[in-house]
């Protein structure tokens, strides 16, 4: 199972663009990258899921380099709503385990 | 994506009872999962629940004191067994379904007090 690096912990103001980066070394054929946000006393919500290159949607964008060795998550411009937890995940698209392994994620403040 | 209503959404328990909670899919799904998050942690993986079979448990995790029941593709449950109050916790399901955008998702949570 692919283990992941975040930030403990990263700070923000109202507005700007957020960019978290998640390393991932061992990442398989197979696997997918995954971001979550959570917030506290709620289960994950997904925000974003790729496999290579970029993938955008409403709230985020992913960036995943060639090597798909490490992902970058982009908030762009974050509100004071947006502090939450935020966790990279990688594995999921092999039916032997299919099980993920949370590592600590980061927590995004921001500030007004 | 799969839609997980997890009941009880919290509870108060006594030390030395039991509490079963469930996990409900509004479709089949592949893979169910349970975690445990203790408070300011990360999610704990705690076992893989298997349709018609025992659960597959994590290092740590054993059946005795987190039985986990599967019938079939779209319910489980876990008992939390003879509980203390280190149980305290917040226990999720998981689901993951190939192909699935996302593959995984996760229940609201319950959050256990163990008094």
């Amino acid at each position: 199972l692919a283990k992941t690096t975040q930030p403990i912990s990263m700070d923000s103001y109202e507005g700007q663009e957020v960019n978290i980066t998640c390393s991932h070394n061992n990442i398989a054929t197979n696997d997918y990258i995954t971001w979550y946000q959570q917030f506290p006393s709620q289960g994950p919500r997904f925000i974003i899921q790729g496999y290579k290159t970029k993938v955008t949607n409403e709230v985020a964008s992913l960036f995943i380099p060639a090597d798909r060795k490490s992902s970058t998550l982009s908030l762009p411009r974050v509100s004071l709503s947006d502090t939450a937890v935020y966790y990279c995940l990688v594995g999921g698209s092999s039916g032997n385990t299919g099980k993920l392994i949370f590592g600590q994620g980061t927590t995004l403040q921001v500030k007004p | 994506s799969a839609v997980i209503s997890q009941k009880p959404s919290r509870d108060i328990c006594q030390r030395g009872t039991s509490l079963t909670i469930q996990c409900q899919v509004d479709s089949q799904v592949t893979m169910m999962f349970w975690y445990r998050q203790q408070p300011g942690q990360s999610l704990t993986l705690i076992a893989t629940a298997n349709q018609g079979s025992e659960a597959t448990y994590e290092s740590g995790f054993v059946i005795d004191k987190f039985p986990i029941s599967r019938p079939n593709l779209t319910f489980s449950t876990l008992t939390v067994s003879n509980m203390s109050p280190e149980d305290s916790s917040i226990y999720l399901c998981s689901v993951w379904d190939a192909g699935d955008t996302p593959l995984y998702t996760f229940g609201s949570g319950t959050r256990l007090t163990v008094v």
